[in-house]
């Protein structure tokens, strides 16, 4: 079957840095996806990787290594609002997506 | 920003109830999508569409229809309500010429089925 594994939890202090793993066996692969959601809300897109290495987009950042079936998402800088959880999600073989449980990072000061 | 909405944005019925959810998007997107979301999971696809008259079923969609008579207007019913269907329903979207292109979600509809 397809799996995408995300760890449950994470905690880190304002300011500091943050490395969210995701690792992935599915049928096929058209690239991943990071998306942040607040608690009661609708995720937001962050990042989208489809070919092997880092993507930087301001204080986030995404890798990618296919062979490895990993991703992670890397967070800087870290502030109170980043408090969210992570959902990584991946498009397989016939374009659906996949989606990981998420990972709720809290931050505290 | 994204121009999606979906109401009704909390929802409390008994059971046997008939419920529709309603989502529509002002971005002329073909691609539409219906999630269902419990707390701390991850989402299941519950019905897509390419567009116009296009509808398919996702993992959960035995017991849901969905409609696109119009591009900007995908509703999803449920024909009788259960506890079971107590959940987060997330309505998506997303532009045609990009099969892996990103997904815009509206705010969600929380159903709780007495």
């Amino acid at each position: 079957g397809q799996n995408i594994d995300q760890p449950t939890e994470m905690t880190a202090t304002e300011g500091a840095i943050v490395q969210i793993n995701c690792t992935y066996q599915t049928s096929g692969f058209n690239g991943l996806f990071w998306y942040q959601q607040h608690a009661g809300e609708a995720p937001t897109f962050l990042s989208y990787n489809v070919l092997d290495g880092l993507e930087e987009k301001g204080r986030f950042s995404s890798f990618l290594s296919r062979s490895k079936g990993y991703s992670y998402l890397l967070l800087k800088e870290l502030q109170m609002k980043d408090s969210a959880s992570y959902l990584c999600a991946v498009v397989d073989s016939n374009y659906q997506l996949i989606w990981g449980a998420g990972t709720k990072l809290i931050i505290k000061p | 920003e994204a121009d999606i909405y979906q109401t009704p944005r909390y929802l409390v019925i008994g059971t046997g109830k008939k419920i529709t959810l309603e989502c529509s998007q002002t971005m002329g997107h073909d691609k539409m999508y219906w999630y269902q979301q419990d707390p701390g999971m991850e989402l299941h696809l519950i019905h897509y569409s390419y567009g116009v008259n296009s509808t398919e079923k996702g993992d959960l969609s035995s017991e849901s229809t969905v409609s696109r008579i119009r591009t900007e207007h995908f509703p999803l019913t449920l024909e009788s309500a259960r506890p079971s269907h107590t959940s987060q329903y997330l309505c998506a979207s997303s532009p045609h010429d990009r099969d892996t292109g990103e997904l815009f979600f509206g705010e969600g509809s929380r159903l709780t089925v007495l």
